[in-house]
C-alpha cells in the first residue's frame, strides 16, 4: 500500500497565486521528498528534507514537515503557468534510505 | 550530465505476450530502481539493484516479471506474459544519494 496521501488530489488555481500541497504519511520516515511530473515526462526532484528538520526552502518553493502529526505540506509561491503538473510526496523509512513510497500526487494546474 | 535514458517510450502489445523495457542510469549511479506507475496514482518501486546485485524485490511480480542488470550498468525488465492490468508506465531511476528518473515507457496491453 502506499504511504503518503496528498491532498488536495486536484488544486485549480491563477497565476501569481501560491499553492499549498499536503502529504500524510503512516509510519516513521527518514526523510521526505518531493517530486514534480508534467504530462508525458518523467518525475524532477523537488526537494528532501530529513526527519530532524522542520522547514526547508528551494527558491519559491517552501516545505514543512511535522513528525508529531506524521504531515507534510509544499508551499509554491507565486505560481507560473509552468508549475502546472503532478506533485507528489515521498517518505524514505527504516533502513531502505534509498527506497521511496510515493503517494497518489496532487494535480495542480495554474491559469494564466 | 546526461540522464536516465530509457527505450522504447511507448509499447503496445496485446496480453499473454511478451515486452521487455531498457535502462541506461546515469554513469557512475551504483544504484538503479524499476518502479511502476499505473494512471492516477504515484510509482511503485518494483525492484532495486545495487550494481548487479538485488536489494529489494518484494514487489515484483516473480511470476511475470524478471529484470536483470548485467556488468552493473544497464537494466531490462521483463514481463512474460503480460496481463491486462500491467498497463502502466515503467520508470527507471539510478541514484548515488538523489534518484534521477528516466522519461518511462508506457505500456499498453490489449
Amino acid at each position: 500500500s502506499q504511504q503518503g496521501e496528498e491532498d488536495p488530489q486536484a488544486l485549480s488555481i491563477q497565476e501569481g497565486e501560491n499553492a499549498t500541497m499536503n502529504c500524510s504519511y503512516k509510519t516513521s520516515i527518514n526523510n521526505l521528498q518531493w517530486y514534480r511530473q508534467n504530462s508525458g515526462r518523467g518525475l524532477v526532484h523537488l526537494i528532501l528534507i530529513r526527519s530532524n528538520e522542520r522547514e526547508k526552502h528551494s527558491g519559491r518553493l517552501r516545505v514543512t514537515l511535522d513528525t508529531s502529526k506524521k504531515s507534510s505540506s509544499l508551499l509554491i509561491t507565486a505560481s507560473r503557468a509552468a508549475d502546472t503538473a503532478s506533485y507528489f510526496c515521498a517518505t524514505s523509512y527504516g533502513g531502505s534510505q534509498g527506497n521511496l513510497i510515493f503517494g497518489k500526487g496532487t494535480k495542480l494546474s495554474v491559469k494564466p | 550530465e546526461a540522464g536516465v535514458a530509457q527505450s522504447p517510450r511507448y509499447k503496445i502489445i496485446e496480453k499473454r505476450q511478451s515486452v521487455a523495457f531498457w535502462c541506461n542510469p546515469i554513469s557512475g549511479h551504483a544504484t538503479l530502481y524499476w518502479y511502476q506507475q499505473i494512471l492516477g496514482q504515484g510509482p511503485k518501486l518494483l525492484i532495486q539493484f545495487q550494481n548487479n546485485g538485488v536489494v529489494d524485490d518484494s514487489q515484483l511480480p516473480k511470476d511475470r516479471f524478471s529484470a536483470e542488470r548485467l556488468k552493473g550498468v544497464d537494466s531490462t525488465l521483463k514481463i512474460q506474459p503480460a496481463k491486462l492490468e500491467d498497463s502502466a508506465v515503467y520508470l527507471c531511476a539510478s541514484s548515488l544519494v538523489e534518484q534521477y528518473f528516466g522519461p518511462g515507457t508506457r505500456l499498453t496491453v490489449t
